[in-house]
């Protein structure tokens, strides 16, 4: 299986700031990879997919960039909607994997 | 808009049988190029992919839960099904059904349902 390794696991930011969420594949997934947003009690909502696409919906302060094994999320001038889990998930090679997520706190 | 929800037990007792049903409305699951998933998430845990049918009848299951795991669509019903044979108390997480888009070989699970927590204990 490709593993799928985030960084950091978790961070507190304040409104306003930018932050960066990083993910690294254990081979060479191209860009077939997707980000996720998740509320605390709400299932995942798709929020990148290819590694740059915006999904229909989110705010263009979310971008995403990468490919081969490093991918980042970056979320600009952070709001307090922003708060949640941020998965990424390769589709490249099945069976499909996640990062083991990234929680945005704010502060 | 397509919608799905889960249902099934909540509470399932160790080496028996799980078995959890997602009604799809709003769309037919025997129509588009779309694939009917499942995944489920341990408890503070992250994301597991557990497999899917397609469209046209395939199954494609993760390699880890194989042998003990079987996705079934019923189109008469809009519905797809998920069963789990042998579960422990390993198995206590919320399972989602999702759909997953295909555009060429880009792939993602754009519509979720809202999950069913299923706790497997005596």
């Amino acid at each position: 299986d490709i593993q799928m390794t985030q960084s950091p696991s978790s961070l507190s930011a304040s409104f306003g700031d930018r932050l960066n969420i990083t993910c690294r594949a254990s081979q060479n997934i191209r860009g077939y990879l997707n980000w996720y947003q998740q509320k605390p009690g709400k299932a995942p909502k798709v929020l990148n997919f290819d590694a740059s696409s915006l999904q229909s919906g989110f705010s263009l302060r979310f971008s995403a960039s990468g490919s081969g094994t490093d991918f980042t999320l970056a979320i600009t001038s952070l709001q307090p909607e922003d708060f949640g889990t941020y998965y990424c998930q390769q589709t490249y090679g099945s069976p499909w994997t996640f990062g083991q997520g990234t929680t945005v706190e704010i502060k | 808009q397509v919608q799905l929800q889960e249902s099934g037990p909540g509470l399932v007792k160790p080496s028996q049988s799980l078995s959890l049903t997602c009604s799809v409305t709003n769309g037919s699951i025997g129509s588009g190029m779309y694939f009917w998933t499942w995944i489920r998430q341990l408890p503070g845990k992250g994301l597991e992919w557990i497999g899917y049918v397609g469209y046209s009848g395939s199954t494609n299951y993760n390699p880890s839960l194989k042998s003990r795991v079987t996705i079934s669509a019923d189109t008469s019903k809009n519905q797809f099904s998920l069963m789990f044979t042998s579960v422990t108390a390993a198995d206590t997480a919320m399972y989602y059904c999702a759909r997953e888009s295909r555009d060429g070989f880009h792939y993602r699970l754009d519509i979720w349902g809202q999950g069913t927590m299923v706790t497997v204990s005596p």
